[in-house]
């Protein structure tokens, strides 16, 4: 079974630093695609950023950026110039391709600092 | 489009009672499911749906029933509620091409069982 760790309960940063995210997940399918949703105080689950195991290039949506290392199983999400509203639980996601079902990570609380 | 829609927003429950959470869409997506989300443990899989008229089993499907009577909605029930089923339940919906794109989530409930 696949599973998915972010080792991180909580972060913080300071406003217009960077911070970065980790996710690690465990599976032996080759195809598959990985995921960032963020969830702030209101509860809405909102993607951020998905990734395609097949493509080498890291997905990025402006100020998010991933880092995709498939061999080491490695997934992590880079905040550039954190903002207010970047304030939010983030979970980390996995599904294998052809597979309805989406595995998630505990979730990581990111704090703003102003 | 309202996207995802799920009733009620919040509900407490006595011990042993029961009730329906729906769930509805309006973006013709095949796909719906279920899911609880608890402190420390991430979201997890309650029963999804595949097609109008079918389910399956998720993770964590015991003390849960659904019903997918027609595409837009899905019908989570608790005959019989228990304390451990506080929890955020959310419901999400995703469509399929060949391979089955992202999900896209209602607001979320909030259940207390006392």
């Amino acid at each position: 079974a696949q599973t998915v760790t972010q080792s991180q309960p909580e972060m913080s940063v300071q406003e217009a630093e960077t911070v970065t995210l980790s996710c690690t997940y465990d599976t032996s399918e080759s195809d598959y695609y990985l995921f960032w949703y963020k969830q702030p105080p209101s509860r809405q689950m909102i993607l951020v950023i998905r990734q395609e195991a097949y493509k080498q290039q890291n997905a990025t949506e402006n100020r998010f950026s991933v880092n995709f290392q498939k061999a080491a199983k490695s997934f992590s999400l880079k905040i550039s110039d954190s903002q207010l509203g970047d304030a939010a639980m983030y979970f980390c996601a996995y599904r294998r391709w052809g597979n309805e079902k989406l595995t998630f990570g505990t979730g990581t609380r990111l704090t703003i600092i102003p | 489009n309202a996207g995802v829609t799920q009733t009620p927003k919040f509900r407490v429950l006595k011990t042993g009672q029961s009730m329906t959470l729906l769930c509805a869409q309006d973006m013709n997506h095949e796909y719906m499911y279920w899911y609880r989300q608890d402190p420390g443990m991430g979201l997890r899989l309650i029963h999804y749906s595949v097609g109008e008229g079918t389910t399956a089993k998720g993770e964590v499907p015991d003390g849960y029933n659904v019903s997918r009577l027609k595409k837009q909605n899905f019908l989570l029930g608790l005959e019989s509620a228990a304390p451990s089923q506080t929890s955020v339940y959310f419901c999400a919906s995703s469509y399929s091409n060949g391979d089955v794109y992202e999900q896209y989530f209602g607001p979320g409930t909030r259940l207390t069982v006392t």
